[in-house]
């Protein structure tokens, strides 16, 4: 297994548009987690799962993020209508359960919303 | 807010030196800590985790000291190479029901 994967790994849109992004846990990684990282500051939690459920989002998720992971294995954010705020780097992570303290991530994926 | 808040925003040490990062939690109910690298344009990296159980615990050139007395856990890195150049987080998922909260970190910079 070659770890997390995300993708794309850049993304540049215009206000507006939508934009998704792909997360591919380690596969016996049953917690997928995003975060979102802009400059200067550490990554911010938005979500997680537990399987194909999603546990908890956080405030910061408004209603236009949505996350999914109808399988239980990959995960999709999509942002709807960009604003030039969302523009940041999106990590995704994946844990076990039995181990939510060691996270591994991917090496994310960066919008720019111009 | 925050369970935990590491001291200084920015460290530099010179190469060769140990280096000792800092942090602060308040819950003294929390029961495990962990630490994270994050290099630049690369995603969070585990370190290493320590139960309140233990004061201490070692790693490779990695030490976390544990003083639940008053609330305070380090990471101290032995001889610091320039590849230790990161951010260092500390989190407190005992607080944070069960999920990494990351606060803003310290950025340990290597002097050669």
């Amino acid at each position: 297994d070659t770890g997390v994967s995300q993708n794309p790994r850049h993304k540049i849109t215009k206000r507006g548009q939508n934009v998704t992004f792909r997360c591919d846990p380690i596969s016996e990684h049953n917690r997928l987690y995003w975060y979102r990282q802009t400059l200067g500051q550490g990554p911010e939690f938005l979500t997680y799962f537990q399987n194909e459920a999603q546990l908890e989002k956080s405030r910061l998720l408004s209603d236009r993020f949505s996350a999914e992971r109808p399988k239980g294995s990959f995960s999709t954010l999509e942002i709807q209508r960009t604003e030039q705020g969302d523009s940041a780097m999106y990590l995704c992570a994946s844990s076990l359960t039995s181990n939510t303290g060691e996270l591994f991530f991917g090496e994310g994926s960066r919008l720019t919303v111009l | 807010g925050e369970s935990v808040g590491l001291h200084l925003p920015t460290l530099s040490v010179q190469e060769g030196d140990n280096s000792i990062i800092n942090c602060a939690y308040s819950n003294s109910a929390s029961d495990y800590f962990i630490w994270y690298k994050q290099e630049s344009g690369k995603g969070p990296q585990f370190i290493i985790d320590i139960r309140s159980n233990m004061d201490k615990r070692q790693g490779q050139r990695v030490t976390v000291l544990l003083n639940k007395t008053v609330k305070h856990l380090s990471l101290q890195i032995a001889a610091t190479q320039p590849g230790d150049s990161a951010v260092y987080f500390c989190a407190d998922p005992y607080s944070s029901a069960s999920k990494i909260i990351f606060g803003s970190g310290t950025r340990l910079s290597i002097r050669p």
